[in-house]
């Protein structure tokens, strides 16, 4: 049973727009929310999280929005730049130094 | 020194031979953590080491020997794997009762 689905494999996006990465979650345990960012044969890079008290977290271009109701966070990157292009995943966590969910993942290619 | 640092990149081994995969970290965390990712697949959390002992093992097979001689090391100790093993492992480490996980770079692991 997938508890953290990103159900879009890919999006394209012009250089300069908003680009909007979807994820849902089934569990509600969850309490952290997590985005990485993952180019190939390297780790998963920290991108921005957000806590399940928040519905709204925002460092420089990304933006993470969590409506709990709805079990659904969104990652909002604007503007988006080419450098952005890699996969997405989306993890979520039922309590510190326990294990992280991650999403199928979703590759964002961002067009100049 | 904010990283995690895995040694070695890359590892060929035959379904007869032991080898290990190391982890290190200098951000004084408490918390580390064996995943594997298979291509095009989310990470999956293997193991997870708290105070340099084991805290969750996801029913990992025994060929898989995970070891935590201090808190700054981590092994993966490798023994009599099948192809199908073959996968990025990653590690990655947390400070205690927080999700600031921060993930190495990987092993890129085949087996022949």
């Amino acid at each position: 049973d997938q508890q953290v689905k990103q159900n879009s494999p890919s999006l394209s996006v012009q250089e300069g727009r908003i680009s909007i990465l979807n994820c849902d979650y089934t569990n509600s345990m969850f309490d952290y929310f997590l985005w990485y960012k993952k180019y190939p044969a390297e780790g998963p890079t920290f991108l921005i999280s957000i806590s399940s008290i928040k519905d709204k977290n925002e460092d420089g271009r990304f933006t993470v929005f969590l409506n709990k109701s709805a079990k659904h966070l969104s990652l909002h990157i604007v503007p988006s730049q080419p450098g952005d292009s890699a996969v997405y995943f989306c993890a979520a966590s039922d309590g510190a130094n326990s294990k992280l969910t991650f999403g199928k993942g979703i590759t964002l290619s961002v067009r100049p | 020194d904010t990283e995690v640092t895995q040694t070695p990149k890359h590892l060929v081994m035959g379904m007869t031979n032991k080898k290990s995969l190391k982890c290190e970290q200098h951000m004084g965390h408490r918390a580390m953590y064996w995943y594997k990712q298979k291509a095009k697949k989310p990470p999956e959390l293997m193991f997870v080491y708290s105070y340099e002992k084991l805290s969750i093992n996801e029913s990992v097979p025994s060929r898989f020997s995970p070891e935590c001689p201090n808190s700054s090391l981590l092994n993966l100790h490798l023994h009599a794997l099948q192809p199908e093993d073959s996968a990025l492992y990653l590690c990655a480490s947390s400070p205690m009762d927080s999700y600031g996980y921060t993930f190495g770079s990987g092993t890129r692991l085949t087996v022949v």
